[in-house]
């Protein structure tokens, strides 16, 4: 089964301190990992994805398979960072199922 | 630009009712999703469509149901609404693999 684990409901940093958004996954294959963002009355959007290795607004993300992690890091945290972060899976399979995490919400403080 | 509309931003139900929402994406995504959205449980997918009439239980099926009778069309159904269904609830689309999948904006249920 797969499934997404995010153990902190809320991340709240001042402006400039470094950002560790912690998830972690279950899936017996080799999974597709992405982080997904939300900003105030905003969609939900793609942040990054684990395959393209890329480093969006700051942010990098690392596939770590023997801890099953796909930690979010972001070496000095701005306020307009602040919003809800998803890890999501997808197992490789030919459908392309989606599960996400239960979310956490990152407050920068000024 | 893509584009994935729900039809209701905001939607007051009574229990007992039937309950449609409505999805369309005009991407040509094979994909597509119905998830609920609650504080602290994160998104909790309902159903997943992978193709014309074809469909996957998600985590939460219990009390929904869904039809995909054409491609860019996914309709979640509430066949008799309760109040443990007051939610948000996002649909999304995504390519075969999904690299990406796109979201709607969101239609907030409120049973009463």
């Amino acid at each position: 089964a797969q499934r997404v684990t995010q153990p902190e409901k809320l991340l709240s940093v001042f402006k400039g301190a470094p950002v560790e958004l912690k998830c972690n996954y279950s899936y017996s294959g080799s999974p597709e990992l992405f982080w997904y963002v939300q900003y105030s009355r905003q969609r939900l959007q793609l942040l990054l994805r684990h395959i393209s290795r890329e480093s969006i607004k700051g942010f990098t993300a690392d596939l770590n398979k023997g801890e099953t992690s796909f930690h979010l890091k972001k070496p000095f945290a701005q306020e307009e960072d602040s919003a809800m972060y998803y890890c999501a899976l997808s197992g490789q399979s030919n459908t392309g199922k989606l599960i996400f995490g239960q979310g956490t919400t990152l407050q920068v403080k000024p | 630009d893509v584009k994935v509309t729900q039809s209701s931003r905001y939607l007051v139900k009574r229990t007992g009712e039937k309950v449609f929402l409505e999805c369309v994406q005009d991407m040509d995504h094979e994909n597509m999703f119905w998830y609920r959205q609650d504080p602290g449980l994160g998104l909790r997918l309902i159903y997943f469509s992978y193709d014309v009439k074809m469909k996957e239980k998600g985590d939460i099926p219990e009390g929904y149901s869904v039809s995909r009778e054409k491609k860019e069309r996914f309709s979640l159904i509430l066949e008799s609404a309760s109040t443990n269904q007051t939610s948000m609830y996002l649909c999304a689309s995504s390519s075969r693999v999904p690299f990406e999948a796109f979201f709607g904006q969101g239609t907030r249920l409120t049973v009463v």
